[in-house]
C-alpha cells in the first residue's frame, strides 16, 4: 500500500463542473503539497498547506490533519485545467502520490 | 526570470553509455534534488543536495551519479549501471534544505534508452 494515495485516477469533466481530487496518507507529516503537470511534464505548484484550507482563484485546498486527508477542489473546470494532479506529503522528504489525470472537455 | 532550466528537452542515447542531464537554477537556492518519474508511479528521489559540496542518496541512487561544484547547478548522470533508465527525469530546488520548503520544478528532460 502507497503511503500516498489518491482518488480518482482518472476524471473526466464537463466545462463548468465542480471538480474534486482526494490525497489520503498514512505518515505523519509536516506538510502537503499540491501539484499540476501539464501535457509537456513540467511541474508547477499549487499549494502548500498544513493545516485548514487555502484558495487561490478558483482552487481550494483542504487538509484534515487528524483524519489524513487532503482534498483539491476546482470551481467553474475549464479546459485549460486539464492536467495531471498530484499530491506530495512531506515526511522528511516529499513522498508523492501517482496523480490524478483530470480532462475538462468544453 | 528566476527558475529552473534543465537541458536537453529529450534526450537519446544507445545502452551502454553514460550521460549527463543538466540542471541550473537562479534562484538562490541551497538545496537541489532530482527525482525520477516513471508512468503509474509517483515521483522518486534519486540524489538531493542540501548545500554546495555535499549531497545525499535517495532512494533509488543506484547507477546514478551527482555533483554540486556551483550553488546554482545539480547535473545528474545517469551511469551504464542503471539497468532501466529509460524515464522522465525532473529536477527541483528548495531555499533551504533544513525542514520543509516549498520545492520549485524544471521542465524535466526525457530519456530514452535505446
Amino acid at each position: 500500500k502507497n503511503e500516498v494515495e489518491q482518488s480518482p485516477q482518472n476524471l473526466t469533466a464537463q466545462e463548468g463542473e465542480f471538480i474534486t481530487i482526494n490525497c489520503s496518507y498514512s505518515v505523519g507529516i509536516s506538510a502537503l503539497h499540491w501539484l499540476q503537470q501539464h501535457p509537456g511534464g513540467g511541474i508547477v505548484s499549487l499549494f502548500m498547506l498544513s493545516s485548514g484550507k487555502k484558495k487561490h482563484g478558483r482552487l481550494i485546498a483542504t487538509i484534515n490533519i487528524q483524519e489524513k486527508h487532503s482534498s483539491l477542489h476546482i470551481t467553474a473546470s475549464h479546459p485549460r485545467d486539464s492536467a495531471v494532479y498530484i499530491c506530495a506529503a512531506y515526511t522528511d522528504k516529499l513522498i508523492f502520490g501517482t496523480g490524478t489525470r483530470l480532462q475538462v472537455f468544453p | 526570470d528566476g527558475g529552473i532550466t534543465q537541458s536537453p528537452k529529450y534526450l537519446f542515447r544507445k545502452e551502454g553509455q553514460n550521460v549527463t542531464l543538466s540542471c541550473e537554477q537562479n534562484l538562490n537556492h541551497d538545496a537541489m534534488y532530482w527525482y525520477r518519474q516513471d508512468p503509474g508511479q509517483g515521483l522518486r528521489l534519486i540524489y538531493y543536495s542540501q548545500i554546495v559540496n555535499d549531497f545525499q542518496k535517495g532512494d533509488i541512487a543506484e547507477g546514478y551519479s551527482v555533483s554540486r561544484e556551483k550553488k546554482e547547478s545539480f547535473p545528474l548522470t545517469v551511469t551504464s549501471a542503471q539497468k532501466n533508465p529509460t524515464a522522465f527525469y525532473l529536477c527541483a530546488s528548495s531555499i533551504s534544505g533544513t525542514g520543509y520548503n516549498e520545492q520549485f520544478f524544471g521542465p524535466g528532460t526525457r530519456l530514452t534508452v535505446l
